[in-house]
């Protein structure tokens, strides 16, 4: 069964280093997204990106966090100057709309724990 | 007028017994409603899910009521297993927005008493 992908499953960082986080999409799929889980809260949507640029992103995914799809298999979560706050499981996730109900399964990977020290 | 409140906050039922979770939404923009299961460690994965043409939606012994009018939905887990522990997550979105950007509720964590 198809899989989204993510690496990698834990990192650890110093205050104000730079992250990236990866993700392979199931390979049909047209829309990705990267979402957060704080410890013990919500899952929080952070941005989604179709056709190559982002279609929409929350308040949360300020200056400090990008995305790009470097290529055509890859889609990665950039966070700069990372802070203590930071620290979060981070899930990508990717979906592939069906013809004509503009609906589909959104399907998750693993998540990549980002521990901010 | 985003928000999906979700409760209990957390749920011990006997093994067979029947969990009930319960989501309330403001937006009547929203036109799609999954619930999600999540297992310690891992990412959520979609359980079921309801659009609201349907009151009622059933697979296997996982059940979505959704109640339009008092804009509420909930999941009810029949012969409830200790498989079924897990934390549920109801979510909710607009899907004539083809960013289809879920909104979460809290979650529920399930636990099932053998």
């Amino acid at each position: 069964e198809p899989e989204v992908t993510q690496t990698p499953s834990h990192q650890v960082t110093q205050m104000g280093q730079e992250v990236i986080l990866r993700c392979v999409p199931i390979s049909n799929h047209l829309y990705f997204y990267w979402y957060r889980q704080i410890l013990g809260q919500k899952v929080e949507f952070l941005v989604s990106f179709y056709n190559n640029e982002i279609s929409e992103k929350s308040e949360i995914f300020d200056d400090q966090f990008s995305v790009e799809r470097p290529d055509g298999s890859n889609f990665t979560l950039k966070i700069r100057s990372t802070k203590l706050e930071d620290s979060a499981m981070y899930f990508c996730a990717s979906r592939r709309v069906s013809p004509g109900t503009g609906t589909g399964e959104l399907f998750f990977g693993e998540g990549s724990r980002l521990t901010v020290l | 007028q985003q928000q999906v409140k979700q409760s209990p906050q957390s749920l011990i039922v006997q093994k067979g017994g029947i969990s009930i979770i319960n989501c309330a939404y403001e937006n009547t923009a929203f036109d799609y409603f999954p619930w999600y299961q999540q297992f310690p460690g891992k990412g959520p994965a979609l359980l079921i899910a309801i659009r609201p043409d349907v009151s009622e939606k059933k697979e296997g012994r996982f059940t979505i009521s959704f109640n339009k009018s008092a804009k509420q939905f909930s999941l009810h887990i029949m012969d409830s297993q200790p498989g079924d522990s897990a934390t549920y997550f109801c979510a909710a979105s607009p899907t004539l927005d083809s960013n289809y950007q879920l909104i979460w509720g809290a979650g529920t964590k399930l636990i099932i008493k053998p």
